[in-house]
């Protein structure tokens, strides 16, 4: 299977800034969505989730946006705190299968 | 608020030791999973269960692995003969039928 290793792709920012974590998914049969936070020795933690049918969808300070065309979901985070500092992933599913997760992007936000 | 619960937070065995995991599900929730993550790898997907039954499984759940929902609450994972490649941190999830995943805090297992 594919090897992610211990390198992860970092995101580094200022407390305030806007952030915009990436993903590519890989099925395009996918229909559902999710990311999850990750802090370190803790299991993912569910942030928003988006269905196929819909481009965007806002919660609480997060939003997520979905590009099916180019099979993109990105994650952006307004007014990034301290407290967001995590690894944030994609998941992907069809109907109630199993979760496929992405590699994974840290989030670094420094005060 | 309810969560995934998962015990023991860490288990440390003996190589070809059996370990049981535990989870207990979100109450309502009807649809159970087992994960692993080795130390700085992905989140890998081992199993899924649903109406006591096995709906699907990853070639990672060999002979050596099998779950029961053995009362109304738990979930558990067995690992019958460890290897030193089973250390990771084994996750629990649970969800109602069409909605996110939720995970357990993780059961850190160390297989010596």
């Amino acid at each position: 299977g594919e090897s992610v290793g211990l390198h992860l792709p970092t995101l580094s920012v200022q407390e305030g800034d806007n952030s915009i974590i990436n993903c590519a998914y890989s099925n395009s049969a996918s229909d559902y969505f999710i990311w999850y936070k990750q802090e370190s020795g803790k299991g993912p933690q569910f942030i928003i989730d988006i269905r196929s049918n819909m481009d965007k969808r806002q919660g609480q300070r997060v939003t997520v946006l979905l590009n099916k065309t180019v099979k993109h979901l990105s994650l952006q985070i307004a007014a990034t705190q301290p407290g967001d500092s995590a690894v944030y992933f994609c998941a992907e599913n069809k109907g109630y299968s199993t979760l496929t997760f992405g590699k994974g992007t840290m989030l670094l936000v420094s005060p | 608020e309810p969560e995934v619960t998962q015990t023991p937070s860490h288990q440390v065995t003996q190589m070809g030791q059996e370990v049981i995991l535990r989870c207990v599900p979100i109450s309502n929730h009807l649809y159970f999973y087992w994960y692993r993550q080795i130390l700085g790898q992905k989140v890998e997907f081992l199993v899924s269960f649903y109406n006591n039954e096995i709906s699907e499984k990853s070639e990672i759940f060999d002979d050596q692995f099998s779950v029961e929902r053995p009362d109304g609450s738990n979930f558990t994972l067995k690992i019958r003969s460890t290897k030193l490649e089973d250390s990771a941190m084994y996750f629990c999830a649970s969800t109602v039928e069409g909605s996110g995943q939720y995970f357990g805090p993780g059961t850190r297992l160390t297989v010596t």
